[in-house]
């Protein structure tokens, strides 16, 4: 069936250093994809959204790139802080459609000191 | 902005009671509503989607007649763990959609913890 996975179940990365996150997506038709960051015992936070007609998007310190050709959608944080440990969620969804976002399995990201 | 609030944050219970689940927008009006359930170490699982005044639209393998939604305002939708067992331990989490489509943007709340004892 149709799925969005994660490369990594687990990253850890070097405080001050930068962070890349990837999740692969199957269904070729999604034109919609969210990043979301998840605390522990939190619901998740929206991070940052990019639709199928754009390859990149920047925000403060996040910047999501997509490749429809091999589909699939990374996070770029820079400078990774210790409040950016957490758990990362890739989700899609297909605009005009009746389904609903389809979330991936989730990167846990450690900073270390 | 686009605020969502859920109450408890955490609950037990015995098992065989039932327990409600409130989720709210608090500075927007939420069209749809979803309710998730989340195991240790996994993915959020959609269990059903809640419009204002229609009835919920269930996943596949998620019994109705246990998990009652009711979506009775634009800022209120509640979720009812009816003869909770303990399998029904879990992190629930609701999240609120102030626009009609499927590619607005959802707001999460923070989640309550069920137990089930």
């Amino acid at each position: 069936g149709e799925s969005v996975g994660l490369h990594l179940p687990t990253l850890s990365v070097q405080e001050g250093d930068n962070s890349i996150i990837n999740c692969a997506y199957s269904n070729s038709a999604s034109d919609y994809f969210i990043w979301y960051k998840q605390e522990s015992g939190k619901g998740p936070q929206f991070i940052i959204d990019i639709r199928s007609n754009m390859d990149k998007r920047q925000g403060q310190r996040v910047t999501v790139l997509l490749n429809k050709t091999v589909k699939h959608l990374s996070l770029q944080i820079a400078a990774t802080q210790p409040g950016d440990s957490a758990v990362y969620f890739c989700a899609e969804n297909m605009s005009g459609s009746a389904r609903q976002l389809t979330f991936g399995s989730g990167t846990q990201l450690t900073v270390l000191p | 902005g686009a605020v969502v609030s859920q109450h408890p944050s955490r609950v037990i219970c015995k098992s065989g009671t039932s327990v409600k689940i409130e989720c709210r927008s608090l500075d927007f009006q939420a069209t749809t509503m979803f309710w998730y359930r989340q195991f240790p170490k996994k993915s959020l699982m959609l269990m059903a989607t809640s419009n204002e005044g229609s009835k919920a639209t269930y996943e596949q393998g998620v019994e109705k007649d246990k998990f009652l939604i009711n979506h009775a305002s634009l800022t209120l939708s509640t979720l009812t763990v009816t003869s909770a067992h303990p399998e029904d331990s879990s992190f629930y989490i609701c999240s609120a959609r102030s626009g009609t489509t499927n590619t607005d943007t959802q707001y999460f709340g923070p989640g309550t913890r069920l137990t089930v004892l």
